[in-house]
């Protein structure tokens, strides 16, 4: 059972908006706002897209944005795109020194 | 251009031993945090380890705390992961991550990862 809890599947037409969350806890998530959201194609290593739960790597697409109310975390891709279908994975610090993920999600464009 | 490149990946019976590599280049090893993360086949990414700049201190994930240590020669620019007492459940690909700059979180870079197999 994964730390964070993510929905397993999201999906969305191209130019559509779609949100995916990350709900933790009081010790993680609403303590801290090293929350993290990365991208991963098959077979390929994750990209990091958000962190700091709202700030975007350079060269990351604005597309990408990031938020956070109290135990969860959000990312949402706006602007759907056929290349944006992946897995996306939340991280967050657990404090002490730990890192937690969520469970990932699927993200289909129809 | 920054790289992490793992290396020391393979099949091992339950019990056993193995040490992963990764070299990084491009920029100055030295300064940064580092962590490994893994991903069983099929599944999805967990945190193992992580480690600080010049290799005082490291923190493990409950699953790996006693069996794996990390460890790094920033002379190398190279950082380990030994895994002894190998599990079925250890088996996944392994990735290094470099820790971000100016703030807590990893992974603006991630090396492509290395296969750890445990099994009879």
């Amino acid at each position: 059972q994964s730390a964070l809890t993510q929905p397993p599947s999201a999906s969305g037409s191209p130019g559509q908006s779609v949100t995916i969350s990350c709900t933790g806890a009081s010790s993680d998530i609403g303590r801290y706002n090293y929350v993290s959201w990365y991208q991963q194609h098959p077979g390929k290593a994750p990209k990091l897209i958000i962190y700091d739960a709202t700030k975007r790597p350079s060269g990351v697409p604005d597309r990408f944005s990031g938020s956070k109310s109290g135990n969860t975390a959000s990312l949402t891709v706006s602007g759907l795109q056929a290349e944006d279908e992946a897995d996306y994975y939340c991280s967050a610090f657990g404090g002490g020194n730990n890192w937690l993920f969520g469970g990932g999600t699927k993200l289909t464009v129809l | 251009e920054v790289q992490l490149v793992e290396s020391g990946g393979g099949l091992v019976q339950p019990g056993g031993s193995l040490r992963l590599s990764c070299a990084g280049s491009g920029f100055t090893f030295s300064i940064y945090w580092m962590h490994w993360v893994r991903q069983a086949p099929g599944k999805g990414l967990v945190w193992v380890s992580l480690i600080h700049p010049d290799g005082s201190g490291t923190d493990y994930a409950d699953s790996v705390k006693g069996r794996f240590t990390m460890s790094r020669d920033n002379a190398k620019n190279t950082l380990y992961l030994q895994m002894n007492s190998l599990r079925a459940e250890d088996t996944a690909v392994y990735y290094c991550a470099r820790g971000l700059r100016g703030t807590s979180g990893f992974g603006d870079y991630w090396g492509q990862g290395t296969l750890v197999s445990v099994s009879s």
